[in-house]
């Protein structure tokens, strides 16, 4: 049984740096074929792709968002993990991680953690 | 970047309609990378559509979806008070990968 779930700070300040963490279960990220990637939603609104790794450690950037997005995993602990520096408040969203597979297709996807943004 | 204009933006269906949502791509991208995703209030998306027209497990029957090329649709035969949801496309082509701006199902 695939299960995903996000973790994270609940709410910061501007300009401070995001971590996000999506611990897994059920595939490996040493598994050929297999990544995490990470999605946010603002309240009310559509979804956006942030950025996604692979099993090989391939990694992938929206562009719009590239120079401020970081992601990496810990094989060995099951663990994705994204961090967006200088937050403002069009950052605050739920953010999801999902698991990709072959064809870019999100199979599997977390509750999602919810993240403001505030001073 | 691909854009994906979804329509319509919402739609409100009696049970038993079929609805169809149009999802279309401002560059071809391959059928092979184009998915369709549930998310009902308050819940996670969902994948129900993979490339193109591929149920995901356990998705019944009456959604179904097709196309090629930058026109993509999706199609539920028969709509059930369950399916009220938001429905994306999503495109794995090229980066960034982005997702359509939503449809929104309602029922009278």
């Amino acid at each position: 049984q695939v299960t995903l779930k996000e973790s994270g700070p609940g709410i910061l300040q501007p300009s401070q740096t995001l971590s996000l963490t999506c611990t897994f279960s059920g595939f490996s990220l040493s598994t050929y074929g297999m990544g995490v990637g990470w999605i946010r939603q603002p309240s009310g609104k559509g979804l956006e792709w942030l950025a996604n790794i692979w099993w090989d450690d391939d990694k992938y950037y929206n562009p719009s968002l590239k120079n401020r997005l970081t992601i990496s995993k810990d094989t060995s602990n099951n663990q994705a993990f994204l961090k967006i520096t200088n937050v403002d408040t069009a950052d605050t969203a739920t953010y999801y991680c999902a698991r990709i597979e072959e064809l870019w297709v999100y199979g599997y996807w977390g509750q999602g953690v919810m993240v403001t943004v505030s001073s | 970047a691909i854009v994906l204009n979804q329509s319509p933006s919402s739609i409100i269906a009696s049970q038993g309609e079929k609805v169809t949502i149009t999802c279309r791509a401002s560059s071809s991208i391959s059928s092979n990378y184009l998915h369709w995703y549930q998310q009902k209030p308050g819940a996670f998306p969902k994948l129900v559509i993979y490339s193109t027209s591929y149920r995901a497990s356990g998705v019944p029957s009456r959604f179904s979806g097709s196309g090629s090329g930058t026109s993509y649709s999706f199609t539920i035969s028969r709509v059930e008070a369950e399916d009220v949801a938001t429905y994306y496309c999503q495109q794995g082509s090229s980066n960034p990968f982005t997702f359509g701006s939503g449809t929104k199902l309602e029922i009278k």
